[in-house]
């Protein structure tokens, strides 16, 4: 079925190291991508997002790339923080379904010192 | 600003017990949603209310009813709890339309014993 799904389920980096957390999705369909840091005992904390007739987006120490070709959305964090350990979670809205959110598994983020 | 506020934060139910999940959000949001998160799971929609006055079903409705208050509030009612139900629950609003960003609430995590 269409889905929106993450390679890796958990991620260990060292403080200062660049982070790359992949998500892929299989409905091309898709308009809308967004991701979402949650930390413990908290709801989801949007960070970035990109329209599908981009393929690169940039915030602050975050970069969101996507690969139409092969269905496949990156989040860069750059020179990892130990407050950026959280999970995060790619999510999809489909141009007829505005707001509604289809959410990946998550990836578990741990920054060392 | 209080954003998204979700009552109560913890709540233990027995099964068969029925509740209503309180979500009030002070940003004149028009679109609000209910989405539960599952242990190493991303969060699905329940139901969701585009404006006041509707609401729709999500992708797991069963067992869960909704009722859009007013602009500022969206409640959850479990008529007859199971221990399925046992999730965490956040509420959501953001504006009407593709691309924008949704708030979340804090979550309500619920156990169905």
């Amino acid at each position: 079925g269409e889905s929106v799904g993450l390679h890796l389920p958990t991620l260990s980096v060292q403080e200062g190291d660049n982070s790359i957390i992949n998500c892929a999705y299989s409905n091309s369909a898709s308009d809308y991508f967004i991701w979402y840091k949650q930390e413990s005992g908290k709801g989801p904390q949007f960070i970035i997002d990109i329209r599908s007739n981009m393929d690169k987006r940039q915030g602050q120490r975050v970069t969101v790339l996507l690969n139409k070709t092969v269905k496949h959305l990156s989040l860069q964090i750059a020179a990892t923080q130990p407050g950026d350990s959280a999970v995060y979670f790619c999510a999809e809205e489909r141009g007829t379904s505005y707001g509604k959110l289809t959410f990946g598994q998550g990836t578990i983020l741990t920054v060392h010192p | 600003n209080a954003g998204v506020t979700q009552t109560p934060k913890f709540q233990v139910l027995k099964t068969g017990q029925s509740m209503t999940l309180q979500c009030a959000q002070d940003m004149n949001h028009n679109s609000m949603y209910w989405y539960r998160q599952d242990p190493g799971m991303g969060l699905r929609l329940i139901y969701y209310s585009a404006s006041e006055g509707t609401t729709d079903k999500g992708e797991v409705p069963n067992g869960y009813n909704v009722s859009r208050l007013n602009k500022r509030e969206f409640s959850l009612r479990l008529e007859s709890a199971a221990p399925s139900q046992t999730s965490v629950y956040f509420c959501a609003s953001s504006h009407p339309g593709l691309g924008t960003e949704a708030f979340f609430g804090q979550g309500t995590r619920l156990t169905v014993v």
